[in-house]
């Protein structure tokens, strides 16, 4: 299994721009969620899903969108980039009953915004 | 008041000693305790979990929760230089929603 991947590993975008941060699980896993994590915040929930279809917002979801169609995916988008959202995004996924506990984390994007 | 607080150090210790990490949470709602370690460039990876108070050991990584001071630890015996990593709690619960805490996280030097 290679378990939680995600690309872009780096990215630059300038103000505005809009991109996906692709995020995939080969574990069957039903809960996904994306972190940011910046100097001395710890991780902060952005986005979760449940399961395919079903979506929440979590603690700093200002600016992003996300959709899970398939269990394996879930892309974050970022709707017009600003320089706040320069961080390093992390995708988790969690089997069925272990969503508050039992997290697996892919390798990171690191996003720059100019 | 932040929902968690940890001492993000850094922590430099000799090969061998035992090293305790701490934090401190104020929801009493939180069910799960964690402990992830995050090598640098990397993503966090789970080290272990205890469900409501007491100990739990794995290998020379001990957690302690003591639910009623909101205080929760980890412990590493015979501490190693592999070890050195940043060692992050975090809190969860999934009741009235999925939610997760973690902390700013500990850097942790262990010396050879």
């Amino acid at each position: 299994n290679a378990g939680v991947t995600q690309t872009p590993k780096f990215q630059v975008l300038k103000t505005g721009q809009s991109m996906t941060l692709q995020c995939a699980q080969d574990m069957n896993h039903e809960y996904m969620s994306w972190y940011r994590q910046d100097p001395g915040m710890g991780l902060r929930l952005i986005h979760y899903s449940v399961g395919a279809g079903i979506t929440d917002q979590g603690e700093v979801p200002n600016g992003y969108n996300v959709s899970r169609s398939t269990t394996e995916d879930f892309p974050l988008r970022l709707l017009s980039a600003a320089p706040s959202q320069t961080s390093v995004y992390f995708c988790a996924s969690s089997p069925r009953g272990g969503g508050p506990y039992e997290q697996y984390f892919g390798p990171g994007t690191r996003l720059t915004v100019t | 008041q932040k929902e968690v607080e940890q001492d993000p150090g850094p922590l430099s210790v000799p090969e061998g000693a035992i090293v305790s990490l701490n934090c401190t949470y104020s929801n009493s709602a939180f069910q799960y305790f964690m402990w992830y370690r995050q090598y640098s460039r990397k993503g966090p990876e789970l080290l272990m979990y205890t469900y409501s108070s007491g100990n739990k050991e794995d290998g020379r990584f001990t957690a302690q929760v003591d639910k009623s001071s909101k205080y929760i630890s980890l412990f590493i015996r015979d501490s190693q230089p592999s070890d050195s990593a940043t060692y992050l709690c975090a809190m969860g619960r999934n009741t009235g929603g999925f939610k997760t805490i973690f902390g700013a996280g500990t850097r942790l030097f262990v010396k050879a």
